[in-house]
């Protein structure tokens, strides 16, 4: 069964760097991903495709402080120069047979 | 500029019907697949349905199936979803969303700003 797996919550320093990390189930290791942002209150912002290479393409007017990397089954969305507007829900996506899969979403707080 | 406006969200009783909508604008509408993905409150987002150019292929998440019919004109630049037999846990905001990319992986490029559904007595 294709599942994505994301950590409930992250936290960072405004201007500096994080992480956050989405894994995909097993057998799945080959497998792209989209990154979503949802700001508070607002509807969801495609931020980037990210293949199974570590090459990605982002959407229009995504920072360049926002980029990508894939490590076997984990995909990364790498946000450096933490702002206080990037405090916000991030959602990982894949797309099965017919069908969108969505991980649990990872908040990140800007402290 | 894309632009994806759904409406038609609201208050409804357990067991009733809605029927969303969803304009689009700035793109030839009728070459995209269109998807609805929706969140409850405080959760995650969930795929909910998806519909392609011409109609000949529809999903729909488990969670719906066999409650939920998603249709399209394109002559309109809209796409709609029938909800049935609602249940309170399907209560959550409605997303449309435009789907992209190809060879085997899609994403969601560009996503409405929601319309709140709520079912309660």
């Amino acid at each position: 069964q294709l599942v994505l797996t994301q950590s409930p919550s992250a936290s960072a320093s405004l201007g500096a760097s994080v992480k956050l990390t989405c894994t995909l189930s097993s057998g799945h290791s080959s497998y792209a991903i989209a990154w979503h942002q949802q700001q508070p209150e607002k509807g969801p912002r495609y931020l980037m495709k990210l293949n199974s290479d570590g090459s990605h393409s982002k959407g229009d007017g995504i920072p360049d402080r926002f980029s990508g990397s894939s490590s076997g089954a984990e995909r990364y969305l790498i946000i450096s120069s933490l702002q206080s507007e990037d405090e916000a829900d991030y959602y990982c996506q894949t797309w099965g047979t017919g069908v969108g899969v969505f991980g649990g979403g990872t908040k990140l707080t800007v402290l | 500029e894309v632009q994806l406006v759904e409406s038609g969200g609201g208050l409804v009783k357990p067991g009733g019907s809605l029927r969303l909508s969803c304009a689009a604008s700035g793109f030839t509408f009728s070459s995209y697949s269109m998807n609805w993905v929706r969140q409850a409150p405080g959760k995650g987002l969930e795929w909910v349905s998806s519909i392609g150019t011409d109609i000949t292929y529809r999903y729909y998440g488990d969670s719906v199936k066999g409650r939920c019919a998603i249709s399209r004109d394109n002559a309109k630049n809209s796409v709609y979803l029938q909800l049935d037999s609602l249940r309170a846990e399907d209560t959550a905001v409605y997303y449309c969303a435009r789907l992209e990319g190809g060879s085997g992986f899609y994403y969601f490029g560009y996503w409405g700003q929601g319309t709140l559904v709520t079912v309660s007595s």
